[in-house]
């Protein structure tokens, strides 16, 4: 009963690193999101796989790619980290043919870049 | 432009003192409207979702309703365990990347004992 499952939970990385934000689902959902959230910003949307297969562009995608691995697992990475792109990131999940519930979050992981 | 206001961005109570916490929203055709809270350190967790003016859902001692505008979250003579955020998000009715939720910025809840 895990849900939307993201890993790590913390991280700090030096100006100009990499890293790849991990986020896996359980629950069969089609669509799956990355998030970022920034006080007074609310949650702003970077990428989005509609289905397996598919990725697209959401409202902040600069500096970030994606890759839908199957089903279950959607990654983000961060390819030169910058200290703006220190915020907390946020995976989610949802079905977008019943969508009843909208989505469901994983926990986040909070990124700090220095 | 689509999109949704959340007020006030911070409330505070105190124990047992109702209240309402207000989203409006201008969108070109509904779909859905969605309520979360998130709990500090936390993922949203989802609360309601409303498809039409009028309706209603309630949950323990929160109370969600909708008109052609605005949804409204009202909130019972509520508990410390209620301080969160409640964030209000949209689904609109195309296909897409149109279907996406938009999320206001929060209202940050805070009840005294």
């Amino acid at each position: 009963n895990a849900g939307v499952t993201q890993t790590p939970k913390f991280q700090v990385l030096k100006t100009g690193q990499s890293m790849t934000l991990q986020c896996a689902q359980d629950m069969n959902h089609n669509s799956m999101y990355w998030y970022r959230q920034d006080p007074g910003m609310g949650l702003r949307l970077i990428y989005y796989s509609a289905s397996e297969g598919t990725t697209d562009k959401g409202e902040v995608p600069n500096g970030y790619n994606v890759s839908r691995l199957n089903k279950r697992e959607f990654s983000l990475r961060l390819e030169s980290a910058a200290p703006s792109q220190t915020s907390v990131y946020f995976c989610a999940s949802s079905d977008r043919v019943q969508n009843n519930y909208g989505y469901t979050f994983g926990s986040g992981t909070r990124l700090t870049v220095v | 432009e689509d999109q949704v206001t959340q007020s006030p961005e911070a409330l505070r109570l105190q124990e047992g003192e109702s209240s309402s916490l207000n989203c409006s929203y201008t969108v070109s055709g509904l779909r859905g409207l969605f309520w979360y809270r998130q709990d500090p350190g936390k993922g949203p967790e989802f609360l309601f979702t409303l498809y039409s003016a009028g309706e209603e859902k309630e949950k323990e001692r929160l109370k969600a309703t909708l008109t052609k505008k605005e949804s409204f979250l009202h909130i019972t003579a509520p508990k410390p365990e209620d301080s969160a955020t409640y964030l209000c998000a949209v689904q609109r009715n195309y296909g897409g990347s149109q279907g996406n939720l938009i999320f206001g910025k929060g209202t940050k809840l805070s009840v005294k004992p």
